[in-house]
């Protein structure tokens, strides 16, 4: 049973460098979302999508983008990496509205 | 004011004691609650729904006050694998529909033998 499939597991970028954080799940799940999650802030939502094809900003989206051209897939985008990037990102998935969310095992991500 | 607050603790308790957090949400028409658990540098899981009639699942009791926007987790007999940090989690209104999550910052339990 994958689940949800995040790579990778850690990264360490320079400043201004670009890269995409995978995430992957096999049960199908209509909603995918990426968080971070900083000390002292819990976990914050970057963007969201409800479906193939549909995106949509969450709470601190500045600096990502984000695609959804399958049910499976969704990756994250850093364009231009800053140190203040620099955190732990969780990709979940849930099948339906109000549903268990389901996370994948984390991204650490440090920006030097 | 944040969305979903918490007491971050953490709360220290020995073996076998009863502990509650509560957690508190600003918007009043918010209509999904949960509780999640999260291991030190692990990913969040669910622990428990919260339903407005309270709920329970063995040592754990959930409770939803609409009136006051609260919500309480209790954890009776508590073992030494229940030290995690607990997550509030809410589905504010208007987002019923995209799945979307609001956690507060989560509240670490320490159970001490």
């Amino acid at each position: 049973n994958a689940g949800v499939t995040q790579t990778p597991k850690f990264q360490v970028l320079k400043t201004g460098q670009s890269m995409t954080l995978q995430c992957a799940q096999d049960m199908n799940h209509e909603y995918m979302s990426w968080y971070r999650q900083d000390p002292g802030m819990g976990l914050r939502l970057i963007h969201y999508s409800v479906g193939a094809g549909i995106t949509d900003q969450g709470e601190v989206p500045n600096g990502y983008n984000v695609s959804r051209s399958t049910t499976e897939d969704f990756p994250l985008r850093l364009l231009s990496a800053a140190p203040s990037q620099t955190s732990v990102y969780f990709c979940a998935s849930s099948y339906y509205r109000n549903t268990e969310a389901f996370f994948g095992q984390g991204t650490r991500l440090t920006v030097v | 004011r944040k969305e979903v607050e918490q007491d971050p603790g953490p709360f220290n308790v020995p073996e076998g004691a009863t502990v509650a957090f509560n957690c508190t949400y600003s918007n009043s028409a918010s209509q999904s609650f949960f509780w999640y658990r999260q291991d030190c540098r692990k990913e969040p899981k669910l622990l428990m729904s919260v339903y407005s009639s309270g709920n329970e699942d063995g040592r754990f009791t959930a409770q939803l006050n609409r009136a006051s926007q609260y919500i309480s987790l209790l954890i009776r007999d508590s073992k030494l694998s229940d030290s995690a940090t607990y997550l509030c989690v809410v589905n504010p209104r208007g987002s019923s529909n995209t799945g979307k999550l609001i956690f507060g910052q989560g509240t670490t339990l320490q159970v001490k033998p």
